[in-house]
């Protein structure tokens, strides 16, 4: 089966930087993917990673091992409306995407 | 300007009730996907569509079934409705097919049985 992990909740600090951390053994690899949901809204999409290395986009950044099987979202300069729940979702073998459990981070001032 | 746009956005029904939700996109993309989210909020594909072809089928019951009548729509009708379904339901489009790339969701559709 596949398995992904993240962990359930983090609080950081307004200004602070935080990492999110996702780990996954799946049945082959075709991409990693973050997304970000509002309470009560739609997923939206954060990044894609498929090559090892660090993604930056912004204030946001995605870094990626195939050989650990671990992926990081990085958050800098957090803000209040960076609260939110962040999904790791992996592209299998087979083409088929399974997300995490997701985590949801709690941005205090 | 919607880009994926659902209806309804909520659906209360009784259990033993038929219902469909509709999905259309307005990106000329070429495939469509059904989520599930519980109320733990797990995201799970149900299915998705690649130019009128089904092709991720995920282990759901066949009391749903996806219905697409073009390339801009992916309807789910959902048969004789469970407790269990109960659930927010997000359609998605993407350029790509298998879900390659980035992934539109629409709005989400609230689903209760009662």
């Amino acid at each position: 089966g596949q398995n992904i992990d993240q962990p359930t909740e983090m609080t950081a600090t307004e200004g602070a930087i935080v990492q999110i951390n996702c780990t996954y053994q799946t049945s082959g690899f075709n991409g990693l993917f973050w997304y970000q949901q509002h309470a009560g809204e739609a997923p939206t999409f954060l990044s894609y990673n498929v090559l090892d290395g660090l993604e930056e986009k912004g204030r946001f950044s995605s870094f990626l091992s195939r050989s650990k099987g671990y992926s990081y979202l990085l958050l800098k300069e957090l803000q209040m409306k960076d609260s939110a729940s962040y999904l790791c979702a992996v592209l299998t073998g087979a083409n088929n995407l399974f997300f995490g459990t997701g985590t949801r981070l709690t941005v205090i001032p | 300007d919607t880009a994926v746009s659902q209806t309804p956005k909520y659906l209360v029904t009784q259990m033993g009730n038929d219902k469909s939700i509709k999905c259309e996109q307005n990106l000329g993309h070429d495939t469509m996907y059904w989520y599930k989210q519980d109320s733990k909020k797990f995201l799970k594909i149900m299915f998705s569509y690649n130019n009128k072809e089904l092709i991720i089928n995920e282990t759901v019951p066949n009391r749903f079934s996806p219905k697409s009548p073009d390339k801009a729509h992916l309807n789910l009708h959902i048969n004789s409705l469970e407790l269990g379904d109960s659930a927010v339901y997000f359609c998605a489009s993407s350029q790509v097919p298998k879900g390659w790339g980035e992934q539109f969701f629409g709005p989400g559709t609230r689903l209760t049985v009662l």
